[in-house]
């Protein structure tokens, strides 16, 4: 089975860098996933991480290490829109659907 | 860009109604899935299907049985609803089971409402 924790609620400075990470436990890994999720909206995809390192896409970054079962992703220049939950989840060998974690909410403030 | 419709925004059944929701995506996206979505679980995956005719049980398939008679097209059925499946049912596609191509497109929602 997989198990994959995030941080509940985040607030964050407009213009600031905000990092949410997310842990998971899998029993076989097969790639982890950032998607965007706005109140009231569906899921939006933003990242992919199979390889350790850091994958840059603009202002949005993830990273992932699977020796620690440890990504983040890391939101620099933060603009009011980005204000949104966002939700991590991983692939395990196992199975082909996606399990999600409970999601991140972020605020970002003026 | 991929469109994943789904047919009702909003739905209010009572208890012991059968439910029907469906989902259509335009990609000939060959993976099709269904999650609900509470407040404090995330999304969670009830059923998904790989092929025209094929299904596979999620997380939580109890209560809950799917139809994919074409590809484009897969159908969620509540065959007796109760108030503990009130919830937002999000379908998505994809591309390919995993790897870059693995990701998924979202439908808007179904939001259930069971009293």
């Amino acid at each position: 089975g997989q198990n994959i924790d995030q941080p509940t609620e985040m607030t964050a400075t407009e213009g600031a860098i905000v990092q949410i990470n997310c842990t998971y436990q899998t029993s076989g890994f097969n790639g982890l996933f950032w998607y965007q999720q706005h109140a009231g909206e569906a899921p939006t995809f933003l990242s992919y991480n199979v390889l350790d390192g850091l994958e840059e896409k603009g202002r949005f970054s993830s990273f992932l290490s699977r020796s620690k079962g440890y990504s983040y992703l890391l939101l620099k220049e933060l603009q009011m829109k980005d204000s949104a939950s966002y939700l991590c989840a991983a692939l395990d060998t196992g199975r082909r659907a996606l399990t999600f974690g409970s999601g991140t909410r972020l605020q970002v403030q003026p | 860009d991929v469109k994943v419709t789904q047919s009702s925004r909003y739905l209010v059944k009572r208890t012991g109604e059968k439910v029907f929701l469906e989902c259509v995506q335009d990609m000939d996206h060959e993976n099709m899935f269904w999650y609900r979505q509470d407040p404090g679980l995330g999304l969670r995956l009830i059923y998904f299907s790989y092929d025209v005719k094929m299904k596979e049980k999620g997380d939580i398939p109890e209560g809950y049985s799917v139809s994919r008679e074409k590809k484009e097209r897969f159908s969620l059925i509540l065959e007796s609803a109760s108030t503990n499946q009130t919830s937002m049912y999000l379908c998505a596609s994809s591309r390919l089971a995993g790897g870059l191509g693995g990701e998924l497109f979202f439908g808007e929602g179904s939001r259930l409402t069971v009293l």
